[in-house]
């Protein structure tokens, strides 16, 4: 299953509710993850399953889709979310999107 | 507490075989359902999912590299390894290890440059 992620640079405001897109070229079954990646450190896991928030992650961050389009939303953009962010399916083998790199306007 | 940690050779020269491994506390791969996988991003790039395996020694690899990579754990003492074969210039990458079929958990990777 090949992941298509826009777009692939996004800019914005703190405060500013965020949306990336998630695609597949197959259904996903719900089976997908989203990935925090700052400068120079390992990825993050934020949401996995979809919409199940991972231990620690703050509740700006939300993840919804179905089939084979899913999103990563983050509802009050801070500072500390600029990043690329990566979405990942493990519905059928093991793929990730080629990301897409957040930065503040 | 889990944490993972990734340890290699750092440099490697091209057509050798590049040796991993991810030392891992706070979960056993032992346990029912439990995975550890590898992932690789070269500098600037997206991340490439190399290769899981499961509790029960089954093993999952990428296709495209399916023919050069050998994955492996000693259960005993919390490790999982990475064998790369015939190593290429384009094989220079930040190598990652990772709890679970999501990871949820990651290392803080490690650097490989193959260079002549």
């Amino acid at each position: 299953i090949q992941l298509t992620q826009s777009p692939s640079l996004l800019s914005a405001s703190v405060g500013d509710r965020v949306t990336l897109s998630c695609k597949g070229s197959q259904n996903i079954n719900n089976y997908l993850a989203w990935y925090q990646q700052k400068l120079g450190e390992a990825p993050k896991l934020l949401i996995y399953n979809t919409n199940s928030l991972q231990t620690g992650i703050p509740s700006r961050f939300s993840g919804s889709g179905s089939g084979t389009d899913y999103t990563l939303t983050i509802s009050s953009l801070q500072p500390e979310d600029v990043a690329t962010y990566f979405c990942y399916q493990y519905n059928n083998g093991w793929t990730f999107g080629g990301g897409t790199k957040l930065e503040l306007k | 507490q889990v944490t993972l940690k990734e340890s290699g050779p750092g440099i490697l020269q091209p057509s050798q075989t590049l040796s991993l491994t991810c030392s891992f506390s706070g979960f056993s791969l032992s346990t029912y359902g439990m995975c550890v996988g590898w992932i690789r991003q070269s500098s600037g790039k997206g991340l490439e999912w190399l290769a899981n395996i499961w509790w029960n020694d089954d093993k999952y690899y990428n296709p495209s590299l399916k023919n050069r990579l050998t994955i492996s754990k000693d259960t005993s003492n919390n490790q999982a390894f990475l064998k790369i074969t015939n190593m290429d210039t384009a094989d220079t990458a930040t190598y990652y290890c990772a709890r679970r079929w999501y990871f949820d958990y990651w290392g803080q990777g490690v650097m490989v440059t193959v260079s002549s």
